[in-house]
């Protein structure tokens, strides 16, 4: 069975600080997708990133970046020079390859940047 | 593009009442899935279908009915409501093919039963 893990409930900063969001995830298949989803306090989910099992290239985008560690099975996410906007609920989300696009979530990190 | 609808936004409903939830699509997306969001355990899904007249369950059926009659719209039953069943329901699309797509998620419905 497949399975998220975000261990961080809660993470506290200071504006300006960059923190790191951890994701663990566990599959049997050789092929998945990982995403990392952003939920904002009015409650929308915004997509951020997808990322397959066969691109460990790390990526950045702007303040964003993300490290796949397939060694680890982990899918962590950085944010460099935090923003009080980027105060949120983060999820980790693991997919199968194939038809049934079925997302399984990590518990997500609740992220608060304090100005 | 409207994107996902749901409808309605808040509901409060008695236990042993039924109801359904709204979700409307117009990306032509071929499959579309229910999850539920309850504290501390992340979205779990429901139930999902990647076509019209084809559904299946998710990880937490329980109590919950779907039907897809057409392309654009998978409404969610619930038949008789158990506050178990108080949570913020999301509805998502995409277009099924060769790649993975990314999901489009409505703006959730928060229910709760008392």
């Amino acid at each position: 069975a497949q399975k998220v893990t975000q261990a961080q409930t809660e993470i506290s900063v200071v504006e300006k600080e960059d923190v790191t969001l951890d994701c663990v995830y566990e599959t049997r298949d050789t092929t998945y997708y990982l995403f990392w989803y952003k939920q904002p306090p009015s409650g929308e989910l915004v997509f951020l990133i997808r990322r397959n099992s066969f691109d460990e290239q790390n990526e950045i985008s702007g303040r964003y970046s993300w490290n796949f560690q397939k060694s680890t099975s982990s899918f962590n996410f950085t944010i460099t020079a935090s923003q009080v906007v980027d105060s949120a609920v983060y999820f980790c989300a693991l997919s199968e390859a194939g038809g049934a696009q079925k997302l399984v979530f990590g518990q997500g990190t609740r992220l608060t940047i304090n100005p | 593009n409207a994107g996902v609808t749901q409808t309605p936004k808040f509901q409060v409903l008695k236990t042993g009442q039924s109801m359904t939830l709204q979700c409307a699509q117009d990306m032509n997306h071929e499959y579309m899935s229910w999850y539920r969001q309850d504290p501390g355990m992340g979205l779990r899904l429901i139930h999902y279908s990647v076509g019209a007249g084809i559904t299946d369950q998710g990880e937490v059926p329980n109590g919950y009915n779907v039907s897809r009659s057409t392309t654009e719209d998978f409404p969610l039953r619930l038949l008789s409501a158990a506050p178990s069943q108080t949570s913020v329901y999301f509805c998502a699309s995409s277009p099924v093919g060769r790649v993975y797509n990314e999901q489009f998620f409505g703006p959730g419905t928060r229910l709760t039963v008392l």
